[in-house]
């Protein structure tokens, strides 16, 4: 059974810091995606990560995979206000199996 | 080009009683895929359908059903509400099941369980 685990949970950091989020997946998995929910809201696609070693970026967040180690990481440079959110990884198993199964989600705060 | 489509929005029903969810995915999207989300259990995917099929199921009671029409929309229905069904049921859209297009998502019926 594929089981993903976020970390930090909560995090509170100010702008202009960098900070990582983790996503680790417990069996192998070739596709990753990151997603974005603002409060009431659903869902928003970040990234699609469909290979060893695939890194995206789109402004100031970066997505990487690493499908040997199991783990892919959500990397914010110099963060501002509008990047508050709670942010879910999310991993498929491939073959048709049961969807995507989701992180807790780490809900981010970005004060100025 | 029009996202993923849910109605209702916003649902209150009594306990014991049933309901239909709808989603229309974007036009040419074959796969719809639902997925619960509450504050303790998170986001948990319900079933998927292909092509009118049901592809695979999460781990759900008989109570919560699903279909596909040809023309891709879905519906889902849960029946014999209990109030522990409140939640955001959230439809994903996206070309295929292999998931290497991404999903996208709707904004999501909001469904309480009185």
């Amino acid at each position: 059974e594929l089981k993903v685990e976020q970390n930090p949970l909560f995090l509170s950091m100010q702008e202009g810091k960098n900070y990582t989020i983790y996503c680790n997946y417990s069996t192998t998995s070739d596709r990753l995606y990151w997603y974005r929910q603002d409060p009431g809201k659903s869902l928003e696609s970040l990234f699609v990560l469909l290979s060893n070693g695939a890194v995206k970026q789109e402004g100031r967040l970066m997505a990487s995979l690493d499908t040997k180690a199991r783990l892919s990481t959500l990397h914010i440079t110099a963060a501002v206000h509008d990047l508050s959110a709670t942010y879910f990884c999310a991993a498929h198993s491939g073959g048709g199996a049961d969807g995507l199964t989701f992180g807790k989600g780490t809900h981010l705060i970005i004060q100025p | 080009k029009a996202g993923v489509t849910q109605t209702p929005r916003y649902l209150i029903k009594t306990r014991g009683q049933q309901v239909t969810l709808s989603c229309s995915p974007i036009s040419g999207h074959r796969s719809v895929s639902w997925y619960q989300q509450t504050p303790g259990q998170g986001l948990q995917f319900l079933f998927e359908y292909f092509s009118e099929t049901q592809r695979n199921k999460g781990n759900f009671p008989g109570r919560f059903s699903g279909r596909q029409f040809s023309n891709s929309r879905s519906e889902m229905n849960v029946s014999t509400l209990e109030l522990g069904d409140s939640a955001l049921y959230l439809c994903a859209s996206s070309l295929d099941v292999s998931g290497g297009y991404g999903y996208t998502f709707g904004s999501g019926t909001r469904l309480t369980v009185v």
